[in-house]
């Protein structure tokens, strides 16, 4: 079945500084990719996605690649704010299949 | 309108109690969903609802019982749970269930507590 690897963290970071989050996955088909972002105390909100090989998405200054040849789609942000403190969910969505997340991983940002 | 609303935001309730959640949405979509999410996890799908009707249950137990009384409200009625059932319980919504381009959009959650 379809599965996702995210590293898991915890990971901490000074404001300004430059993110990246893996996520690698495992599907048949084509299926779309997700991050989605969970605020301390609230619910999930989809902060990006991409539907077909190569495709990037972006919002908020974050950005992933839809990379079918490594089966990867790591979310980047180039500074980072305190704001952005929060656990990030990679998820991917194959036809029939239900949405499959990774396991998340807790972004801390200093000041 | 790209919101999907849950009440209660909060629930505490006792083992013997009978309570329900409820979710709605208003932007047309015709699968809805519930997700149990323990901290530090992602969340687990509970059940579906596609076009009003109960698609998917991942072997929930029965002291959970879905109802979709039309295609823009979903509600969770809960009786004699346990302690282990306090939880965040997350509603969301797509356009459709079973295509790959349909992204959930997701409620902002019922934080469960069982006495």
């Amino acid at each position: 079945g379809n599965s996702v690897t995210q590293m898991e963290g915890p990971v901490t970071l000074s404001e300004e500084a430059f993110l990246t989050i893996n996520c690698t996955y495992t599907a048949t088909g084509y299926p779309s990719l997700f991050w989605y972002v969970q605020y301390p105390g609230e619910g999930l909100q989809l902060l990006l996605k991409a539907t077909k090989a190569d495709d990037k998405g972006s919002n908020k200054g974050f950005e992933a690649t839809y990379r079918k040849e490594t089966t990867s789609f790591h979310l980047e942000k180039g500074s980072v704010q305190v704001s952005d403190s929060a656990v990030y969910f990679c998820a991917l969505q194959g036809g029939s299949e239900k949405l499959v997340f990774g396991k998340g991983t807790k972004l801390t940002v200093n000041p | 309108d790209t919101e999907v609303t849950q009440t209660p935001k909060h629930l505490v309730m006792g083992m013997t109690n009978k309570k329900s959640l409820k979710c709605e949405q208003h932007m047309g979509h015709r699968a809805m969903y519930w997700y149990k999410q323990k901290a530090k996890k992602p969340p687990e799908l509970m059940f579906v609802y596609s076009y009003e009707k109960l698609s998917i249950n991942e072997s929930v137990p029965s002291r959970f019982s879905p109802e979709c009384p039309n295609s823009s409200l979903l509600n969770l009625h809960l009786h004699a749970l346990q302690p282990e059932d306090s939880a965040l319980y997350l509603c969301a919504s797509s356009r459709s269930h079973g295509g790959a381009r349909d992204e959930q959009f997701f409620g902002p959650g019922t934080r469960l507590t069982v006495l």
